[in-house]
């Protein structure tokens, strides 16, 4: 049971330059949330879904993209990538929404030069 | 937007030393959730509770709702304990997790 995967592991992109981080889960959840990790920061929201065909956004969605076509996936695109955007991010997925147990990927570590 | 803030930020403990992180809220929730990050990077679910107390091995998770505070207790700590661990409360609309900024715990052998 593979859980939830995220790819690539690490990353590194030049200013301006685009990019899709990969996220999927093989434990049929609806909820899927990505976010962003920064050092002496709790992690923050970038956008989530409560099912296919349903995204919405979270506490810092600007220069981010995300779109849920199917249950299992939930890629989430840099459009222009920035400096300010160079953070370790995690995506996760639960059964329902927030109030139920979350599981993690192992993270994307992401440097913008 | 709920707040939520962990104490300490770091804290050192030597092995067997029993541990108590401590995690605030500012507005009622529908659940709270403790993780753990390993210096690997990875992020584990260790509890999700909504009311009392939980056990699992050596850790215990109480919240009191009436207080919006909760703790997380490690007993007989040991080196591999040493992680960041992390609240997190998922507001009534469940709907988003807030964080907090995480302990970083150091049990030292």
């Amino acid at each position: 049971n593979a859980g939830v995967t995220q790819t690539p592991k690490f990353q590194v992109l030049k200013t301006g330059q685009s990019m899709t981080l990969q996220c999927a889960q093989d434990m049929n959840h609806e909820y899927m949330s990505w976010y962003r990790q920064d050092p002496g920061m709790g992690l923050r929201l970038i956008h989530y879904s409560v099912g296919a065909g349903i995204t919405d956004q979270g506490e810092v969605p600007n220069g981010y993209n995300v779109s849920r076509s199917t249950t299992e996936d939930f890629p989430l695109r840099l459009l222009s990538a920035a400096p300010s955007q160079t953070s370790v991010y995690f995506c996760a997925s639960s059964l329902g929404q927030a109030d139920q147990p979350q599981h993690f990927g192992d993270g994307t570590r992401l440097s913008i030069l | 937007k709920n707040e939520v803030e962990q104490s300490p930020q770091n804290l050192t403990a030597q092995e067997g030393e029993f541990i108590t992180i401590n995690c605030s809220y500012s507005v009622g929730i529908s659940a709270l959730h403790w993780l753990q990050q390993h210096p690997g990077g990875g992020i584990v679910s260790l509890f999700m509770l909504s009311s009392g107390k939980k056990k699992h091995g050596r850790l215990i998770a109480t919240i009191n709702i009436q207080e919006k505070h909760s703790s997380l207790h490690i007993t007989a700590s040991h080196p591999r304990d040493s992680a960041v661990y992390i609240c997190a409360v998922a507001a009534d609309s469940a709907r988003q997790l807030t964080f907090g900024s995480g302990t970083q715990l150091t049990v030292l052998p």
